[in-house]
């Protein structure tokens, strides 16, 4: 089974900075990822699919990038909103990771 | 509106069963598979289930496999989860999600409903 590994698993950053969340999978999964953020008390949202396409209304401070095993998602000047929990999902088998909780510092 | 709603969570022994259902509203519910997903209290995401647009095709995660069965009811633009045999590791907030697929390409879960929790607990 393919197994994904985020890291971080927590991230304390401050607004304006760029932030990077790498997710790695055990064997290569070509772009099949999608990311989400999830706000505390609230339903995941689905931010990048396919490994880099942004999901309609998502703002274009946040990308996603790379292909087979290693995958990351950058916000590049971080807003108050911003401040979540993400996930990558494998696209394949439906699998999660396990999370990146990003908090202000 | 695109919308999601469930219901039908509650607390039940160990061993028991409940039967959650979710609501859709605003988008053509045939067209799409759709999923559940829970979450643990202060876990991650776990992927459960998914059942195909027609019903004619179901999956399962490995840990609720023999136990949960998905089935929906296109005529009532509502989708479903029977859970038997549950443990106290099925606690959890139970999310049924919109399946976002363009073209026979899978790219994700696009809309998402409020979640319905379900306690397992003696």
């Amino acid at each position: 089974d393919i197994q994904l590994t985020q890291s971080p698993s927590f991230l304390s950053a401050s607004v304006g900075d760029r932030v990077t969340i790498t997710c790695r999978a055990s064997q290569g999964i070509s772009s099949y990822l999608a990311w989400y953020q999830q706000k505390p008390g609230k339903a995941p949202k689905l931010l990048i699919y396919a490994a880099s396409t942004l999901q309609s209304g998502v703002p274009s401070r946040f990308s996603g990038s790379g292909s087979g095993t290693e995958f990351t998602l950058t916000i590049s000047s971080l807003q108050p909103e911003d401040f979540a929990t993400y996930y990558c999902q494998q696209l394949n088998s439906y699998l999660f990771g396990q999370g990146t909780k990003l908090e202000i510092k | 509106e695109v919308q999601l709603v469930e219901s039908g969570g509650g607390v039940v022994q160990p061993g028991g069963s409940l039967r959650l259902s979710c609501a859709a509203s605003g988008f053509t519910f045939d067209d799409y598979a759709m999923h559940w997903v829970r979450q643990a209290p202060g876990k991650g995401l776990e992927w459960v289930s998914l059942i195909s647009g027609d019903g004619g095709s179901t999956y399962y995660a490995d840990s609720v496999k023999g136990r949960f069965t998905i089935s929906r009811d296109n005529s009532k633009n509502s989708l479903y989860l029977q859970m038997n045999s549950l443990r106290t590791e099925d606690t959890a907030l139970y999310y049924c999600a919109k399946d976002y697929t363009i073209f026979g390409n899978y790219y994700g879960m696009d809309v998402w409903g409020q979640g319905t929790t379900v306690t397992v607990s003696s």
